[in-house]
């Protein structure tokens, strides 16, 4: 078990540019989700993933923002037309919910920074 | 009444002695309520959680205090130790729910000074 890895750790862009942010959970984890975290503030929920299937999405997600996850394994989400507003932290956060019971706990990654120049 | 406000915003505590972070929330129908540790840089660990049907939970020196008529509740690090300093963040969510989605509190800058 190596944890939630994401990728890149920091990406730095010109404003305008699409980026794109890998995040990869702990095997055989269920649920995938995207957290935002801004400087001084607690992480805000984006979007989950149950398996492959995207169930929830945040007002956050604007239609520039768009998250897949292939096959329920690995996950990625793209920013199109990037803005200043975008610059924050993403994270990823994996867990695994059984068929009949309640949620386990999030594992998070170390996210990947963003900053828009 | 989806947020969880948590207090201090920073907080200096002498090496060995107890540090107490406080969360409120609004939402009656949270029924988890972990708490995260954060170094910079690094993403959010998973530290002690609770669910409404105890009043406290301990682990090491860590404790977590639940008022459920209050809807409040605490962490207390016991022995603060400098290795402690880091931001700590609440949490809530609804486990029977869909999404298993946290939302977190403000969080809080915790020094400990040697």
């Amino acid at each position: 078990d190596t944890g939630v890895s994401q990728d890149p750790r920091h990406k730095i862009t010109k404003r305008g540019q699409n980026v794109t942010f890998r995040c990869d959970p702990i095997s055989e984890h269920n649920r995938l989700y995207w957290y935002r975290q801004t400087l001084g503030q607690g992480p805000e929920f984006l979007t989950y993933f149950q398996n492959e299937a995207q169930l929830e999405k945040s007002r956050l997600l604007s239609d520039r923002f768009s998250a897949e996850r292939p096959k329920g394994s690995f996950s990625t989400l793209e920013i199109q037309r990037t803005e200043q507003g975008d610059s924050a932290m993403y994270l990823c956060a994996s867990s695994f919910t059984p068929p009949t019971g309640s949620h386990q706990p999030q594992h998070f990654g170390d996210g990947t920074r963003l900053s828009i120049l | 009444q989806q947020q969880v406000k948590q207090s201090p915003q920073s907080l200096i505590v002498q090496k060995g002695g107890i540090s107490i972070i406080n969360c409120a929330y609004e939402n009656t129908a949270f029924d988890y309520f972990p708490w995260y540790q954060q170094f910079p840089g690094k993403g959010p660990a998973l530290l002690i959680a609770i669910r409404p049907d105890v009043s406290e939970k301990k682990e090491g020196r860590f404790t977590i205090s639940f008022n459920k008529s209050a809807k409040q509740f605490s962490l207390h690090i016991m022995d603060s130790q400098p290795g402690d300093s880091a931001t700590y963040f609440c949490a809530a969510s609804i486990r029977g729910s869909n999404t298993g989605k946290l939302i977190f509190g403000q969080g809080t800058t915790l020094q400990v000074k040697p």
